[in-house]
Parts: C-alpha cells; structure tokens; sequence
C-alpha cells in the first residue's frame, strides 16, 4: 500500500460543484502540502500544514480551502469549482520537528476535471 | 520569496549521450536544492538534495548535480543517458521555516530519449 494515498484518482465534475480532495498518509509525518501541476507551469503550491492546528497558504491559495482533520489527513476543497481548476493534484508530506530532510513524499495524484 | 526557474522546456538526447539540465534559483537565505523526477503516469521520486558541504552531489539512478553558489545554479548531469530516463524532471528549492519546509518548484524539463 502508498504511504500517501489520494482518493479519488480522477474526478470529472462541472462548474460550480464543490469538489473535496483527500489525503492520508502512513508515514507518521507532521508535515503535508498540497500541489497542483499544469503543463508547463510544473508544480505550485497551494497550501501546506506544518502540524494539526497549523495552516498556511501557498502560492496560489485562492479558490482552494482545506482542512486538516488529524495528523494523517489533510484534505483539499474546491468550494465552487470553475474550468480552469482543472489539473493534476498531489498531497506530499516531509517529515515531523527534528526528523525532516525537507524531501517531499509524494501520492500518486487526481486527475481533476471541471467542465 | 523563492523562485526556480528551468530554462528548458524539453530537451532531446540520443541514448549513451550524456544530459545537462539547467537549473537557476533566487532564494536569499542558504538554499535546500532538491531534483525529482515524474515517469509518465507517475507520481514524483526525489533523484538528489543539497544542503550544505560538498558542491557535487550524487543521487540515485547515476544522477548527480553540481551547487555553484556565485551562478545560484544547481545542474543536474548524467554522463550517459539511458531510454528509461525520459521523464519530466523538475529543480525545487526549499526553505526553512519555523515549523517545516516550504518547497517551490519550477516549471520543468522533459527529457526525449531517442534511439
């Protein structure tokens, strides 16, 4: 089994539709980010936790809100979803206080689709 | 703020040649220098980090890459390209904050592997 899961792996919606994005992760990580990717943009950070009670907004925050629910979970929402919401994104996590390499562990992605 | 920037947006290599992919960042601050590596259809594996002391780093799958500090450039090579390194491959530079890391990427390289 992924230490970081995704579910779900691809998801086809429509404009204005709320759309929740989740994560767990097995590694026992304090640490968890979520990312989206866009051809030729790479990977933009959109929020990242640092702890259970500790949430910061990355790079591109807006439209996006997420909740961490215990140390292993950490979802992502999309309160109204519009087009060009439509990426790839991945949950990741580093490591917890005094135990972390900074490198970011990866889940395998969701394809998401607004129409 | 961080920055990374790839200045090539694909690059095609015959297979035995060897591979520079360029990697130019802005961080003012000590920088955390991360490679990774997207297969196709697959989530994102680190290839190497660099944190501080020896400039030239190796990393898995006989990757390795050079930090020059006066160019804020850190270089991924391979001497000689193999088919199954096509991929995308992105540089990511990471800071420490209180709390944990915060690591931005850039846009990407895809390396084509010709026969």
């Amino acid at each position: 089994d992924a230490d970081v899961t995704q579910t779900p792996r691809n998801r086809i919606t429509k404009t204005g539709k709320r759309i929740m994005l989740e994560c767990s992760q097995t590694k026992g990580h304090d640490r968890m980010y979520w990312y989206r990717q866009d051809p030729g943009l790479g990977l933009r950070l959109i929020y990242y936790s640092f702890d259970v009670k500790d949430i910061n907004k990355g790079e591109i925050s807006d439209g996006y809100s997420v909740s961490r629910q215990a140390q292993a979970k950490f979802s992502l929402s999309l309160e109204s979803a519009i087009p060009n919401q439509t990426a790839l994104y991945f949950c990741a996590t580093t490591g917890t206080s005094g135990r972390d390499t900074g490198e970011l562990f990866f889940g395998e992605g969701s394809r998401l689709t607004v129409l | 703020a961080q920055s990374v920037t790839q200045p090539d947006i694909h690059i095609t290599v015959s297979e035995g040649a060897s591979l520079e992919l360029r990697c130019n960042y802005s961080y003012g601050a000590t920088p955390y220098l991360f490679w990774y590596v997207q297969s196709p259809g697959q989530g994102l594996q680190l290839l190497l980090k660099y944190f501080s002391g020896d400039t030239l780093v190796q990393g898995i799958k006989g990757f390795e890459a050079e930090f020059k500090r006066s160019q804020s450039s850190f270089n991924l090579r391979k001497p000689s390209v193999h088919w199954s390194d096509a991929a995308e491959y992105f540089c990511a530079v990471g800071s420490l904050l209180t709390g944990g890391f915060k690591t931005i990427f850039g846009a990407g390289t895809r390396l084509f592997v010709k026969a």
